[in-house]
């Protein structure tokens, strides 16, 4: 079944130090989105890629990265310049990034906390 | 600025009855969409319907519809007969334009219970 993946579902990071979100996609899909939740809050655009080897900053990039190597995957970095990092990550894709009816779909989303 | 205002943070229905979720948009495009997500508790987001701003006619997929009113900038979500599987958030989502990249901005979302 075609569909987006995120690994781990939970994630612990310790202060001082990067994590790494995993997102595949088997969609075929060109765009690709990385979105942060805190509660009681709609989504916000971290990142976004319309294709392989390019991407750029949302709304909220400060503090992460991300990189564009493979179609099928988009992997979200969190250093240790993000100061803030515990939040629900959903990975998002769709089919490409100006179409008018782009609807984006998502995976099951990596809930990162700090110890 | 482009935004998307949900004002009710929560909603009950009883089994079987009809719910409408509100959403009202501010944006300053002619053409623009706009889509509703449902995020159950294990944390996906389901699309659940889109409609464009030029569509004449009102969204339907299945028990969703979407009552779109351009003149008030309200784009409320109805749901017909609700299951105890609707219990979710639900978020309103707008697409803009963004130096030609379409992205969205979601409103803070509607919790829904439904009771049996």
């Amino acid at each position: 079944d075609g569909g987006i993946t995120q690994s781990p579902k939970y994630l612990f990071r310790k202060e001082g130090q990067n994590v790494t979100l995993s997102c595949e996609q088997n969609l075929n899909h060109d765009a690709m989105y990385w979105y942060r939740q805190d509660p009681g809050q709609g989504l916000r655009l971290i990142y976004y890629s319309q294709i392989v080897n390019d991407f750029q900053k949302g709304d909220i990039a400060e503090g992460y990265s991300v990189s564009r190597e493979k179609k099928e995957s988009f992997p979200l970095t969190v250093t240790s310049a993000q100061k803030n990092p515990t939040a629900f990550y959903l990975c998002a894709s769709s089919i490409e990034g100006s179409w008018a009816k782009n609807i984006q779909y998502f995976g099951a989303g990596t809930r990162l906390s700090v110890l | 600025a482009q935004k998307i205002t949900q004002t009710q943070p929560g909603m009950f229905v009883q089994e079987k009855e009809a719910v409408t979720l509100d959403c009202t948009y501010d944006t300053s495009d002619q053409s623009y969409g706009l889509f509703w997500y449902k995020q159950p508790s294990s944390g996906e987001m389901i699309f659940l319907i889109y409609q464009g701003s030029y569509d004449e006619q009102n969204a339907t997929e299945g028990r969703y519809s979407l009552n779109f009113q351009k003149a008030r900038k309200s784009a409320n979500l109805v749901i017909s007969a609700s299951q105890l599987g609707d219990s979710a958030m639900y978020f309103c989502a707008m697409r803009v334009m963004n130096t030609g990249f379409q992205k969205l901005v979601f409103g803070t979302g509607t919790r829904l219970l439904v009771s049996p």
